[in-house]
This record gives C-alpha cells, sequence and structure tokens, in this order.
C-alpha cells in the first residue's frame, strides 16, 4: 500500500470516448501531480495541485482536464484522445515543495 | 534545457554483491534529489532522499552518494536481492515543485 490509490488500473478507450481518471491520497499531503510514462521516456510532469489550487501545467493539450476538488482527490478527464497519448498515468501526492513524492501504482490508459 | 540523466540503462549484478547505480545531473540549482524505484506494473517507490548539504545517507541497505562538484549521485545497494531487481529513477529538484526524472536504469539480479 503506497497511500495513493488510483482507479481504474486499466482503461481502454476510442478516441472519441469521454473518460475520467482517479486518484486518492490517505497521507495527509497537499500537493498532488499527474504524470504520463511513456516506454523509453522519462515520467512526464503533466499537473500540479498545492491546497486544491493550479500551480502547474506543464503545456499539456486541452484534451487532459484536471480537477482537484479536495486536497485528497485528484482527476484526470480524457476527451477525444489520441493514439499517442497511450500511457501509464501517474498520481501521485507531497507534503509541499521539495518534499518526496508518493506515487500510485498508475492508470494504464490504451487509445483505440 | 536542464536534465538528469543516468550513466548505463541496464545493470544485471549477482545476488549478495553490491550494486551502484550512477546519475548525472546538469541543473547546478537543484537541491534536492530522490531515488525511485519502479517495478514491474507498480508505481514508482520512493527509496532514499538527499538534499545538497548533505554528501551521504543511509537507510536500509542503500546508500546515496552526493558530489556536487561534478554534479554526480550514485545509489548503493548492499547484498543485493531478486526482490531488487527494477527499474531506478534518479530525481532533482530545485525548490518548487517539479521533480525531474532520468531514464532509468534496469537492474537485473543473478541467481
Amino acid at each position: 500500500e503506497t497511500g495513493v490509490t488510483q482507479t481504474p488500473r486499466h482503461l481502454v478507450m476510442g478516441m472519441t470516448n469521454k473518460k475520467s481518471l482517479k486518484c486518492e491520497q490517505h497521507l495527509g499531503h497537499n500537493a498532488m501531480y499527474w504524470y504520463k510514462q511513456s516506454a523509453k521516456k522519462p515520467l512526464e510532469l503533466m499537473f500540479v495541485y498545492s491546497l486544491e489550487e493550479r500551480v502547474e501545467n506543464n503545456s499539456v493539450p486541452s484534451r487532459f482536464s484536471p480537477e482537484c476538488p479536495n486536497s485528497s482527490h485528484l482527476f484526470l478527464h480524457l476527451h477525444t484522445l489520441q493514439p499517442e497519448d497511450s500511457a501509464l498515468y501517474l498520481c501521485a501526492s507531497s507534503q509541499g515543495q521539495d518534499q518526496p513524492q508518493h506515487f500510485g501504482d498508475g492508470t494504464r490508459l490504451s487509445i483505440l | 534545457g536542464e536534465s538528469v540523466g543516468l550513466h548505463l540503462p541496464t545493470l544485471s549484478v549477482q545476488e549478495g554483491d553490491n550494486s551502484i547505480i550512477n546519475c548525472a545531473y546538469s541543473n547546478s540549482a537543484s537541491d534536492y534529489f530522490i531515488w525511485y524505484k519502479q517495478e514491474s506494473g507498480k508505481g514508482p517507490q520512493f527509496i532514499i532522499d538527499i538534499r545538497s548539504n548533505m554528501d551521504k545517507r543511509q537507510g536500509q541497505r542503500v546508500t546515496v552518494l552526493l558530489n556536487k562538484t561534478v554534479k554526480h549521485l550514485s545509489l548503493q545497494i548492499a547484498a543485493t536481492q531478486p526482490g531488487d531487481s527494477a527499474v531506478y529513477f534518479c530525481a532533482e529538484n530545485n525548490g518548487d515543485y517539479k521533480l525531474s526524472f532520468g531514464a532509468g536504469t534496469t537492474v537485473t539480479v543473478r541467481a
């Protein structure tokens, strides 16, 4: 148990579908993150929320839309994705800046 | 731009031997470094961290060394076990929320 739970673990969707990824952290942290992990590439930071406010948006296409309703929950809403968006999407949380980030086990996303 | 990199993409080690995984970073402003372990089907797991005011930190069977002069970070694993087989990532931080990750080193433990 990492303290960060992601659902679903696997998701297959067509390019016209709308789906959402969910992340919940049980660590009492105040910052949450979305990362994309593709084969043969370093982890790419997508979004950062601190105290439910977005503090980082790394030039991510608008077909990815994050939502942070409270400090324990983070969503990534997906719409009209492309095949190159197939990857492992990882959620993490931390207690502030320059503190260890703790990761969930990810959602493996496949776009048909 | 700034980047974090690992010297070798793969490392094969005999069970019981010590492992050394290396990482070079280029951002001299980075002051916080983390090592992660990622097993198949799982997310990265925090192993150990070190701040720039230290040059060595020890955990359970692991030691991280930081050489700021040459911008080099290493992770030493003592008495490597089969459960240590995984991909290891170093990451650097320069005081904000962003962690920059290297591409990873795949460690395979031979029985």
